[in-house]
């Protein structure tokens, strides 16, 4: 099926090990987007690109790193996890015209850091 | 900066109750504004949108009016259902820069 595809699903990292989480969209979007999500807290931006190539800082980029080396992959990059990092990440894409279409998500990925 | 804010939850109801969530929005000009829904262990999902003022966004029964005058979109539905159950989060996206979302309501329906 179509969509936006993040992988892992769930993942526990101690406290200063790295990771990467996975991001795979198929609808030739250029937007993209990396979300936290914390209890009661709505979503926050970390990072967003508008193509391959370009990448930004969204609201809480501290502790992450992305790339966008091809329209259809974003990773997200964590190095030395920390337990403020625990939180469930949202990968999702758009159409440049967001305001029409909205965006598309991805189901999560689960982190715990312990 | 623009943002939304609705009403706090957790909301519950029985099965077949009204459903009302409020939402307020402060932008500089004329968003678009959405409602997601996630259900338990899923990501978000587009339920309905506006794009414009006195537009009615509907989808599965939920409907939400852009009411510019009020800068509300609140989300109803006239008989809600076990299903139904997940978090709804109010969304706005203006001049095509990054959506702002609320903090998400939290519905539970008991049967």
């Amino acid at each position: 099926n179509a969509g936006v595809t993040q992988t892992p699903k769930f993942r526990i990292l101690k406290i200063g090990q790295s990771m990467t989480l996975q991001c795979a969209q198929d609808m030739n979007h250029n937007y993209m987007y990396w979300y936290r999500q914390d209890p009661g807290m709505g979503l926050k931006l970390i990072y967003y690109s508008v193509g391959a190539g370009i990448t930004d800082k969204g609201e809480v980029p501290n502790g992450y790193n992305v790339s966008r080396s091809t329209t259809e992959d974003f990773p997200l990059r964590l190095e030395l996890a920390a337990p403020s990092q625990t939180s469930v990440y949202f990968c999702a894409s758009s159409y440049e015209t967001r305001n029409l279409y909205g965006y598309t998500f991805g189901s999560g990925t689960r982190l715990t850091v312990v | 900066g623009d943002s939304v804010t609705q009403m706090e939850g957790p909301v519950t109801l029985s099965e077949e109750a009204f459903l009302t969530i409020n939402c307020t929005y402060t932008a500089t000009g004329y968003p678009s504004l959405f409602w997601y829904v996630q259900y338990p262990g899923e990501g978000l999902q587009l339920l309905l949108k506006a794009t414009k003022a006195d537009d009615k966004g509907s989808n599965k029964g939920f409907e939400a009016t852009y009411r510019k005058e009020t800068t509300s979109f609140h989300l109803e539905k006239g008989s809600v259902q076990v299903s139904d159950s997940a978090v709804y989060f109010c969304a706005l996206s203006e001049d095509n820069n990054d959506m702002r979302f609320g903090a998400g309501t939290r519905l539970t329906v008991k049967p």
